[in-house]
This record gives structure tokens, C-alpha cells and sequence, in this order.
């Protein structure tokens, strides 16, 4: 199995800009997680979802977040517009309904 | 308020020692605990795990003791090793195989030759 996918790796973009990160789950995995790495506050959840339906988005920073997850084998977050503060490295991870959840190799976002 | 704590940032141990990384938490709601490893520019990767009503797990070098009623859980490696060298992350779950993680900010350690 390929494991979870993230694109990008990395993204560059200006204050302003509209980011699209995007997930890939494990074939199989019915959960999805949305997490969001910062110095300041470590791994922190933003978002999950169970079938398809987002079940917590508590964590999600404000209304310039927004995730969505069409199909059980795509999800994406987005943030419009981009601010410099969002700039952390954002994980995507998924579970077939076990504890363990199995991370991607995450996307390193740089908002100047 | 963090319900994770992870209260050493860093650790550092010789090869062929052993290495205990330490983990409190404050909600005791919490049923299943796991920890993670975390390669630079990799994602977290799950390590081992231990369910509330056991106090001892063991994976072969890894083992992970939950103290209830001190809220405190605590990986050992025996013997460490260079390449355990990394990021360990401490997470806690409630609300079922279904629910979220709650993770500590992490230790990093080292192991030296």
C-alpha cells in the first residue's frame, strides 16, 4: 500500500492567496484527520471525518479554514485568504476504525 | 490548557542504554494511549500502544507502563539505539476507535554511539 498522500510537499505563496492542500487516505480507512504542526502549539487536530462526514471541526482556527472530503479517497483543506500565521506543516491521516491512525509525510506550507 | 504533557523537550542517552520518555495527562476520560516516532520531514508514525486497562505493553525493544492513578505513562527502549533517534510523540484518545488523538508537543531524542 502507498500510504497516505499529501500534496504538495511544500507550498510557498503570498498573505492573500488561497492554499488547497490535499489527501489521499489509505484504501479501506473510513476516518480522516486534518492536523496542523506549529512550534508554539505542536500537533493539534483541525478537522475529522467518519464516512465522509466531518464529525469535529473545533479545531478548525477561524473561518478561513474550510475542509471537505467528496469521496472516501480525497479530502482537501483550504484557507482563503492566507495569512503568515498559518504557516506550519499541516498532516493528513486516516484509520479503517483502529486507534492507530496512520499519518502522511505531511505538507510545509510558507505563507510570506 | 494542554490535557497532554510531554515535559522534557529533549533527552539524550548513550547507545546500548536505556531510554525513558515520560507522559502526563490531566483528563481520565482517556482509555487508549499510544505513542508515535517522528522522523525530520516524515509524518508521525505509530509505535506502540497500551489500553487503559492494562498497565504494561511490550513490543520487542519498546515498552509502555500506564500508571492510572498517577495519570502518567512512559516509554522505554532497551537498549536504544542511533536510529531510534527522533521525535516521540505521546497521544491519548477518548470517544471510542472512532475519536481523535490528543498529542503531547513531544521529546526529542538522541542516542549517541
Amino acid at each position: 500500500d502507498a500510504g497516505v498522500i499529501q500534496s504538495p510537499r511544500h507550498e510557498v505563496t503570498e498573505m492573500g492567496q488561497e492554499v488547497t492542500l490535499r489527501c489521499k487516505p489509505i484504501s479501506g480507512h473510513n476516518s480522516l484527520f486534518w492536523y496542523r504542526q506549529t512550534m508554539m502549539r505542536g500537533l493539534e487536530l483541525l478537522i475529522y471525518f467518519n464516512n465522509n462526514v466531518p464529525i469535529d471541526d473545533s479545531g478548525m482556527p477561524e473561518d478561513r479554514f474550510s475542509a471537505k472530503m467528496p469521496n472516501a479517497s480525497f479530502s482537501t483543506l483550504k484557507i482563503q485568504p492566507s495569512e503568515p500565521r498559518d504557516s506550519a506543516v499541516y498532516f493528513c491521516a486516516s484509520t479503517p476504525g483502529r486507534y492507530e491512525q496512520y499519518f502522511g509525510p505531511g505538507t510545509r506550507l510558507t505563507v510570506t | 490548557d494542554q490535557q497532554v504533557k510531554q515535559n522534557s523537550p529533549s533527552l539524550s542517552v548513550q547507545e546500548g542504554r536505556i531510554s525513558i520518555l515520560n507522559c502526563d495527562y490531566t483528563n481520565s476520560m482517556f482509555d487508549y494511549f499510544l505513542w508515535y516516532k517522528k522522523y525530520p520531514a516524515e509524518g508521525p508514525t505509530f509505535l506502540i500502544s497500551i489500553s487503559s486497562i492494562k498497565d504494561k505493553n511490550e513490543d520487542g525493544r519498546f515498552t509502555v507502563f500506564l500508571n492510572k492513578s498517577a495519570k502518567h505513562l512512559s516509554l522505554h527502549i532497551v537498549p536504544s539505539q542511533p536510529g531510534d533517534s527522533a521525535v516521540y510523540f505521546c497521544a491519548a484518545n477518548y470517544g471510542g476507535s472512532q475519536g481523535n488523538l490528543i498529542f503531547g508537543k513531544g521529546t526529542k531524542l538522541s542516542v549517541k554511539p
